[in-house]
């Protein structure tokens, strides 16, 4: 079975401009979470979806973020006018759900903002 | 707050030295905790998962093992191909999101 894709692996875009970056989670799996990974910073948790429910953004940093969930499947996480201090790897991952199972994570996108 | 730090931030090796990394952990009720491997360029890759104080699981070189506040990763003569940084990762308290650490760079040498 295939793991967590994302796409695109890599993305340059200017300053002010808009990203979509795609998450494909593992089949069945009900959660789905963004994070974001600085130069030598840890990972830090972006938001996060549960099968139907409403998802948790408290990991958002500005209102520039949002990501949708179509179909319990497929994610879009979208950065609006992008700045600079936007540049990171963002990773996607997904668990079975039912708590307490490992997270899986996809290769990531780099984002560079020039 | 849930808090895990790992040391140490960097550890450079000979092949077949063997060594430790520790990770310790502040959360309120462990739901598990979490050993990746991330090699430049990937996302991380899982290794183990350990629930309880007291538990092992291994993994050709690599042991991780848990007490009530840390965990420890154990490599066992290790190879170049072991290079890589170690990340360790509880559940925060709603388990919405996994809580990392900043991981622990490891290099062996030849």
């Amino acid at each position: 079975g295939a793991g967590v894709s994302q796409s695109p692996s890599n993305k340059v875009t200017e300053k002010g401009k808009d990203v979509e970056l795609r998450c494909d989670p593992i089949s069945g799996h009900t959660a789905l979470y963004w994070y974001r990974q600085s130069l030598g910073q840890g990972l830090e948790f972006l938001i996060y979806f549960q099968g139907n429910s409403a998802p948790d953004k408290s990991g958002l940093p500005s209102d520039r973020f949002s990501a949708e969930r179509t179909g319990g499947s497929v994610s879009t996480l979208t950065i609006q006018r992008t700045q600079q201090e936007d540049s990171a790897v963002y990773l996607c991952a997904s668990r079975p759900g039912g708590g307490g199972e490992t997270q899986y994570f996809g290769p990531g996108t780099r984002l560079l903002v020039l | 707050e849930d808090q895990v730090t790992q040391s140490p931030e960097a550890l450079r090796l000979q092949e077949g030295e063997s060594s430790s990394l520790n990770c310790s952990y502040t959360v309120s009720g462990l739901r598990g905790l979490f050993w990746y491997r991330q090699d430049p360029g990937k996302g991380p890759e899982f290794l183990f998962t350990l629930y309880s104080a007291g538990e092992e699981k291994e993994k050709e070189r690599l042991k991780a093992t848990l007490t009530k506040k840390e965990s420890f990763l154990h490599i066992t003569a290790p190879k170049p191909e072991d290079s890589a940084t170690y990340l360790c990762a509880v559940p925060n308290t709603g388990f919405q999101k996994l809580v990392f650490g900043t991981g622990t760079r490891l290099l062996v040498s030849p």
